[in-house]
């Protein structure tokens, strides 16, 4: 039962430009969501998260956009950069300090130099 | 300051055997993970240990699968009579307490287990 959802295996993107990748999940009782980067032959590595009180959250090039309605959320790197190539997991939790925390199969990006 | 360590990173197993993987967390944690990932899909939360206690194994299939986190030494998953379908990177990851929400889970770099 595959909860969070990202349709996109792979995206390339040019550096400078927006990287948007895309997450969804079917359980309305998702309430807190993370996005991971992982870098081959390493452990996933903790970007970014947002509750759902929130609608956005930002920390310098990294925003996260949460859309409870349509059970979607995305992460917006911008400016793109070539060290920010990896592959994303979208993962989500119901309850905070809960323990079964649902990983999508990940996007993997590639910013072009 | 050696963050969580994984051993061994790659792990080739026949059939049958059993397979130990290593897991030391982060120097002052107390809470341990154990994830796994099949090719071409997410991490799947599988167990959740504090010292010398199984707080949360909901996601560790019923048989052949234990864990431990002793008082002294790495937690360890073991998985016994090997079979193929266990072949996936299994990650590891601790934090200092038992929330999640905050990103305060660091991962290991995983091991590779491959089931010939």
């Amino acid at each position: 039962d595959q909860q969070v959802k990202q349709n996109s295996p792979s995206l390339s993107v040019q550096e400078g430009r927006i990287s948007i990748l895309n997450c969804d999940y079917t359980n309305s009782m998702f309430d807190y969501f993370l996005w991971y980067k992982k870098y081959p032959a390493e452990g996933p590595t903790f970007l970014i998260s947002i509750s759902s009180i929130k609608d956005k959250n930002e920390d310098g090039r990294f925003t996260v956009f949460l859309n409870k309605s349509a059970k979607h959320l995305s992460l917006h790197i911008v400016p793109s950069q070539p060290g920010d190539s990896a592959v994303y997991f979208c993962a989500a939790l119901r309850g905070f300090g809960n323990n079964d925390m649902r990983f999508g199969a990940g996007t993997r990006l590639t910013v072009k130099p | 300051n050696a963050g969580v360590m994984q051993n061994p990173r790659h792990l080739v197993r026949r059939r049958g055997q059993e397979a130990r993987l290593r897991c030391s967390p982060m120097k002052g944690h107390s809470h341990v993970y154990w994830y796994r990932q099949l090719p071409e899909e997410g991490l799947k939360f599988m167990v959740y240990l504090q010292k010398e206690n199984i707080i949360d194994e909901s996601g560790m299939p019923k048989e052949r699968f234990s864990a431990e986190f002793p008082k002294e030494g790495p937690s360890i998953l073991r998985i016994q009579q090997v079979v193929r379908g266990d072949s996936a990177a299994y990650f590891c990851a601790s934090s200092p307490s038992g929330s999640w929400g905050s990103g305060e889970q660091f991962f290991g770099p995983g091991t590779r287990l491959t089931v010939l």
